[in-house]
């Protein structure tokens, strides 16, 4: 069974940066697995943050950058601001299926 | 605007069955591929299953396979989960998501609850 494994949490400073990591058990993470971000605060729906690595959707605030780091995905956070404090999943293609990570739990202090 | 809300939740017994509809409205539905996601109480997200935009190709989870049922009405604008043989282990909010370009998830509907318990 696939696991996809991220932080289970990280905090940070506002104004400061925290890079969110996103592992696979298979292997390393390349642009092949189209890694999607997505951001989710209590009692709400996930929101989409990053597709197909590091392209920003029309709503995804400018701070919130995606790459491949390391053999993994990774989602940078710049300038963070309180309201960023959230749980962050990362979603992996795996050729007919799809797994998401762990979740990390975002705290802003 | 781009809507996709769910409907069809609520409280069913182990071994029971429910239909999930996800309804869209603000685009053309049967231009885009379309997946459930759910979520238990306190729990992470768990992709549950995908279909095509002209529901050619289905995929699914390994732990709903059998039991669970995707389809979808370009008709109507809909998209389905019938969920047969429920267990505890299924209680959680269901999720549609519509995937955009580059197998990217961009539209969530709010979700609806599904509980298994007797």
């Amino acid at each position: 069974q696939t696991v996809v494994t991220q932080e289970p949490s990280l905090t940070v400073s506002p104004g400061g940066t925290v890079t969110l990591t996103c592992a696979s058990s298979t292997g390393a993470v390349t642009s092949g697995y189209y890694p999607n971000w997505f951001q989710q605060k209590p009692g709400q729906a996930p929101r989409a943050l990053i597709y197909s690595t590091s392209n920003k959707h029309s709503w995804t605030p400018a701070r919130f950058s995606g790459s491949l780091l390391g053999g993994k995905a990774a989602l940078t956070l710049s300038g963070v601001q309180p309201e960023d404090e959230a749980e962050y999943y990362c979603l992996l293609y795996y050729g007919g299926a799809y797994v998401f990570g762990t979740g990390t739990k975002v705290t802003v202090l | 605007e781009v809507q996709l809300v769910e409907s069809g939740g609520g409280l069913v017994q182990p071994g029971g069955s429910l239909r999930l509809s996800c309804a869209a409205s603000g685009f053309t539905f049967s231009s885009y591929e379309m997946n459930w996601v759910r979520q238990a109480p306190g729990k992470g997200l768990e992709w549950v299953s995908y279909i095509s935009s002209s529901g050619s190709t289905i995929y699914y989870a390994d732990s709903v396979k059998g039991r669970f049922t995707i389809s979808r009405d370009n008709a109507k604008n809909s998209l389905y989960l019938q969920m047969n043989s429920l267990r505890a282990e299924d209680t959680a909010v269901y999720y549609c998501a519509r995937e955009g370009d580059s197998y990217g998830y961009d539209y969530w509907g709010q979700g609806t609850l599904v509980t298994v318990s007797s």
